[in-house]
């Protein structure tokens, strides 16, 4: 069976810190990537997406991430946090069939 | 254009009772998704449904849940006999094709006293 996994359960850094998150998913085929972001007291929003094409793709609020197939990672990363990035980010893979497998998350709070 | 919504925000209900979830796509989008959401806990997976049918229900966790979307729009997530370890917060998302970034709504959190 599919699953994701996210190393880092809760990540603390200053402002303008440099951040990477991890994530790896088992699966040996094509896959989709993903990477979602909660807000506290918001819902689940899409931060990026991979589908194919470069494997390093940017998304929202100066995120990016980089598909590196060969190590089944998904890493994301954000050269300067800032307060408002404190958030509960979530890495998920669609491997055929529709559905997305969720990480447990990572809960990143900036400190000011 | 609305998202994603869901209703009640919120349900309290007794121990085995039987309660009803709603979710409300948007429209357009022909995947529709129900997950559950555990304090610390990414969203796990229940069912999908492209367009009026169950495309995948692996995820349910018995025959206790059940869903439905008659008419390829709303969806309505039914819990019967509920237990207390059913208490989480139920997301619903839709997508315009199965597999594309999904749109969640704000879930509905379930509590079973």
């Amino acid at each position: 069976a599919q699953s994701v996994s996210q190393h880092n359960h809760h990540v603390i850094l200053s402002e303008a810190a440099s951040l990477e998150l991890g994530c790896n998913y088992s699966y040996g085929g094509t896959v989709n990537l993903f990477w979602y972001v909660q807000y506290p007291g918001q819902h689940l929003q899409l931060l990026l997406k991979y589908f194919s094409g470069d494997p390093l793709v940017k998304g929202i609020k100066g995120f990016e991430a980089e598909f590196i197939k060969s190590k089944f990672s998904f890493n994301l990363r954000k050269p300067s946090v800032q307060w408002s990035d404190t958030a509960e980010y979530f890495c998920a893979v669609n491997a055929g069939g529709g559905k997305l497998i969720f990480g447990q998350g990572t809960e990143l709070s900036v400190k000011p | 254009g609305a998202g994603v919504s869901q209703t009640p925000s919120n349900k309290v209900t007794e121990k085995g009772k039987y309660v009803e979830l709603r979710c409300d796509p948007i429209s357009g989008h022909t995947a529709l998704y129900w997950y559950r959401q555990s304090l610390g806990q990414g969203p796990e997976f229940l069912i999908y449904f492209q367009g009026t049918g169950a495309a995948d229900d692996s995820g349910l966790p018995n025959d206790r849940f059940f869903a439905v979307r008659p008419e390829g729009s709303v969806s309505t997530l039914k819990i019967q006999r509920t237990e207390r370890g059913d208490s989480a917060v139920y997301l619903c998302a839709s997508s315009p094709r199965p597999g594309e970034g999904m749109y969640f709504g704000p879930g509905t959190r379930l509590t079973v006293t």
